[in-house]
């Protein structure tokens, strides 16, 4: 399982767009990465994956080079609710390897006002 | 449309009782992971299980904790003769199939406290 590096804290105001970015140096050949969320007395949740390039929904989007050595979670205009935990994972999801998600500390956004 | 509905939500055990934690998968999921967070760390898995059957329990612990998901009802985690550092908040998530190619769903998890 590919480790993970990612900021452990980040600030930032409502309405500005924040970026996070994991570092992932070993992602092997079949490694999606996946991000989530965690609120306080709460489970993850899913917001995105994607395998390389650019992907978006309708919450986030997920940039990833070519090399695939990093991605970034892009949050546009945070809000006060999107303060949470935000989690990195990378693994194998289709040969079932992907059975044990990898969770790391995650990094901790906080929004203010 | 309910999600993973995991209870209790809170739950006191004094050390040497049984916890048990019950899951129930979202409706049409038969894949069912445990997973333990321990306070200000991560989530780590424990154990991967489908109907009536484990298929990789290599994050529980050789003692003390045990995994079913029968035919019918939840999913249940136990914990015999619970101590001190099985206080933690425990996650069941489903899924429709193998692999997490649309995320799990995680319940609220049971916050479990040893006292």
């Amino acid at each position: 399982l590919a480790k993970t590096t990612q900021p452990i804290s980040m600030d930032s105001y409502e309405g500005q767009e924040v970026n996070i970015t994991c570092s992932h140096n070993n992602i092997a050949t079949n490694d999606y990465i996946t991000w989530y969320q965690q609120f306080p007395s709460q489970g993850p949740r899913f917001i995105i994956q994607g395998y390389k390039t650019k992907v978006t929904n309708e919450v986030a989007s997920l940039f990833i080079p070519a090399d695939r050595k990093s991605s970034t979670l892009s949050l546009p205009r945070v809000s006060l609710s999107d303060t949470a935990v935000y989690y990195c994972l990378v693994g194998d999801i289709l040969t079932g390897g992907g059975n044990k998600l990898t969770f790391g500390t995650g990094t901790q956004l906080k929004v203010e006002l | 449309n309910a999600g993973v509905m995991q209870n209790p939500r809170h739950l006191v055990r004094r050390r040497g009782q049984e916890a048990r934690l019950r899951c129930s998968p979202m409706k049409g999921h038969s894949h069912v992971y445990w997973y333990r967070q321990l306070p200000e760390e991560g989530l780590k898995f424990m154990v991967y299980l489908q109907k009536e059957n484990i298929i990789d329990e290599s994050g529980m612990p050789k003692e003390r904790f045990s995994a079913e998901f029968p035919k019918e009802g939840p999913s249940i985690l136990r914990i015999q003769q619970v101590v001190r550092g099985d206080s933690a908040a425990y996650f069941c998530a489903s899924s429709p199939r193998q692999g997490t190619y649309y995320g799990y769903t995680f319940g609220s998890g049971t916050r479990l406290t040893v006292v």
